[in-house]
């Protein structure tokens, strides 16, 4: 089961910031949060991970809270090529199946 | 340019006519896996490799078969594919790194429709 829990939708207009918000309150401390994308049935994408510290890279940023038990991924600029399903997972950095386990995720919905 | 490749990219069959789902990866990744999404189940494993000679199950390996005998390929194969076989598949690849963060990659999916 997903230990996280996400907004089953949101809106944001072109140009603005998303920020697509994700609780994982049981957590563990070895745990990762990472952030994945689905853009209307293509093979899942990659966005960010982290573990306590805020991460940023050329896609998005990611901020996770202080107790870890929240985070908020945030696109600074979104386009309508950003809108598609994202998904929260939380899970150690390697296990022995490298198993994802994907939720229900959240539609982001980019409009002009 | 990295990238994971699936074969076909659709296919309608009929039930009992085995097919193969290719997938090939060219980042000299050692693990590789396959899933099926299906609408309310979300993404589902179906088996994985964590290197060449070494698969193992998944959550819904049942009617599925699997091979690694190339570290780039991990073919899927369905010996008599059934009609609730319907489904999305998508193949991954990551570096296998115990301990270590692995991005997984992910290819464009193979739509299949038993009839």
């Amino acid at each position: 089961d997903a230990k996280t829990t996400q907004p089953p939708s949101m809106d944001c207009a072109e140009g603005r910031a998303a920020n697509l918000p994700c609780n994982h309150s049981t957590i563990s401390g070895n745990e990762y949060v990472y952030w994945y994308r689905q853009i209307h049935s293509q093979g899942p994408q990659y966005i960010i991970h982290g573990l306590k510290n805020n991460e940023t890279n050329e896609m998005a940023s990611l901020i996770i809270t202080e107790d870890r038990k929240s985070s908020t991924l945030i696109l600074p600029h979104a386009t309508l090529r950003d809108t598609a399903v994202y998904y929260c997972i939380v899970r150690v950095a390697w296990d022995n199946t490298g198993k994802l386990i994907f939720g229900q995720g959240t539609t982001l919905q980019v409009k002009p | 340019e990295a990238q994971v490749t699936q074969n076909p990219r659709y296919l309608i069959t009929v039930t009992g006519k085995k097919l193969t789902v290719t997938c090939s990866q060219n980042m000299n990744h050692e693990y590789m896996s396959w899933y099926r999404q299906d609408p309310g189940l979300g993404l589902r494993q179906i088996y994985y490799s964590m290197n060449v000679e070494v698969t193992d199950k998944g959550d819904v390996p049942e009617g599925y078969k699997v091979s690694r005998k190339e570290k780039r390929n991990f073919p899927l194969i369905l010996e008599s594919p059934s009609p609730n076989q319907t489904s999305l598949y998508f193949c991954a690849s990551s570096l296998s790194r115990t301990g270590g963060v692995a991005t997984q990659y992910f290819g464009p999916g193979t739509r299949l429709l038993v009839l």
